[in-house]
């Protein structure tokens, strides 16, 4: 079975700030990873996403993430965090072997951005 | 274009009542999921439907079940309703199957179980 460790519960940055989460897979087989935020009292709007192809994934909003297959590591930035930025964000992962599409999810980093 | 929509927004019940969710997917799309958000354990997924037929189900007791209608629209049944089924109930649509077909989300609907 595949699983998704993100590393942080609760992160607190700096408007202006490098926002850096961490998201590691496990998989037997190559995955397809996903981003996704949810703002409070909403559903998940997706951030990017890696199928195949380029590891550096670039996203909305001005975030971006790295395939690293040796790291087992998906990890989300963005050089400059806005206020607008606090959110909960979700790493994914898809399982491949089950049929259709289940996503398998982190347990999510929460993101305060402090002025 | 509309987004995925599900109701209702809220829907509060009492230990062994039956609670039913409505989700309806974007335009086009003929996969629909569902999730359960639950406080402390994250996001699970619950149930796959595709052109009708339940597809996948994940690791949950039979008295969560649905069914998806010939519109792709999709209902989520939950009998015999538990404390612990309060939770955040997040429904996804996707065009096919094909896996990396990035799944949209609805704005959930909010179960709270009394």
């Amino acid at each position: 079975a595949q699983s998704v460790t993100q590393l942080g519960s609760h992160v607190s940055v700096s408007e202006g700030a490098l926002v850096l989460l961490r998201c590691n897979y496990s998989s037997s087989v190559p995955p397809y990873l996903f981003w996704y935020v949810q703002y409070p009292n909403q559903g998940l709007q997706l951030l990017l996403k890696y199928t195949t192809g380029a590891t550096l994934v670039k996203g909305i909003n001005g975030f971006e993430a790295e395939f690293k297959k040796s790291e087992t590591s998906f990890h989300l930035t963005k050089p400059s965090a806005h206020m607008s930025d606090a959110a909960e964000y979700f790493c994914a992962v898809s399982d491949l072997k089950a049929a259709g599409n289940k996503l398998t999810f982190g347990g999510g980093t929460r993101v305060l951005v402090k002025p | 274009e509309a987004g995925v929509t599900q109701s209702p927004t809220h829907l509060i019940k009492t230990r062994g009542q039956q609670a039913t969710l409505r989700c309806s997917p974007i335009s086009g799309h003929t996969s629909v999921y569902w999730y359960q958000q639950a406080l402390g354990l994250g996001l699970q997924f619950l149930l796959w439907y595709d052109e009708g037929e339940e597809r996948n189900r994940g690791n949950f007791p039979p008295r969560f079940s649905g069914r998806q209608f010939p519109n792709y629209s999709s209902e989520l049944n939950v009998n015999a309703l538990e404390l612990e089924d309060s939770a955040l109930y997040l429904c996804a649509s996707i065009p096919g199957r094909s896996s990396y077909n990035e799944q949209f989300f609805g704005p959930g609907t909010r179960l709270t179980v009394l």
